[in-house]
């Protein structure tokens, strides 16, 4: 199992661009989740999807959009990037509510 | 609102020695759980420990274990014969068993392991 994978690695982006950050999953897990973190802080929630076709906001859904259309992929789409966005976005998933979350590698993002 | 402190920005311990992270959080829930984190410089993020707050005993792995108080809502990990591959940053994060949304993480504790 590659677990969970994250594309790209790393992205310049210019203010306004728009891009979508890709995560998948191999290990049948109904719960996503997608985080960001800024330096010298913790992770915060974005949005989360419980199975497919269902997603939700988490503490900082301003600026971004998901959707989940598999049990496979969550994508993260930023439709007008700001410096605010500059960070590092990590995906997860778990099985259920009380699964242990396991971490994709994360995406470096750079707004300028 | 649920919140976790972690009030050691940074903490150094000899190779081999016995280190304590410290962590604490706010809540009104009585079922959560509880987990330990660790980043490496790779900026993976690992699971180290978890702990279901409606167990008393405490989680044990291999070197890691955890000092879970639940009234004075601490929840400490103790590392044992430190090595120099557990050098990271460790983040203690709360989740909440009633909202799906409630994940909160502390903003860290990096870890030196002096040689």
């Amino acid at each position: 199992n590659a677990g969970v994978t994250q594309t790209p690695k790393f992205r310049i982006l210019k203010i306004g661009q728009s891009m979508t950050l890709q995560c998948t999953q191999d290990m049948n897990h109904n719960y996503m989740y997608w985080y960001r973190q800024d330096p010298g802080m913790g992770l915060k929630l974005i949005y989360y999807s419980v199975g497919a076709g269902i997603t939700d906001k988490g503490e900082v859904p301003n600026g971004y959009n998901v959707s989940r259309s598999t049990t496979e992929d969550f994508p993260l789409r930023l439709e007008l990037a700001a410096p605010s966005q500059t960070s590092v976005y990590f995906c997860a998933s778990s099985y259920g509510l009380t699964g242990t979350q396991y971490f994709g590698p994360g995406t470096r993002l750079l707004v300028l | 609102a649920q919140t976790v402190t972690q009030s050691q920005p940074e903490m150094s311990v000899q190779e081999a020695e016995t280190v304590t992270l410290s962590c604490t959080y706010d809540t009104s829930e009585s079922d959560y759980y509880l987990f330990w984190y660790k980043q490496p410089p790779s900026r993976q993020m690992i699971l180290v420990i978890r702990q279901e707050a409606y167990k008393q005993q405490n989680a044990t792995e291999n070197r890691f274990s955890v000092n879970f108080q639940k009234a004075a809502k601490s929840f400490s990990l103790k590392i044992s014969d430190s090595q120099l591959g557990d050098a990271a940053m460790y983040f203690c994060a709360y989740r909440s068993l009633n909202r799906d949304d409630k994940i909160i993480f502390g903003k860290g504790t990096r870890l030196h392991i002096l040689p």
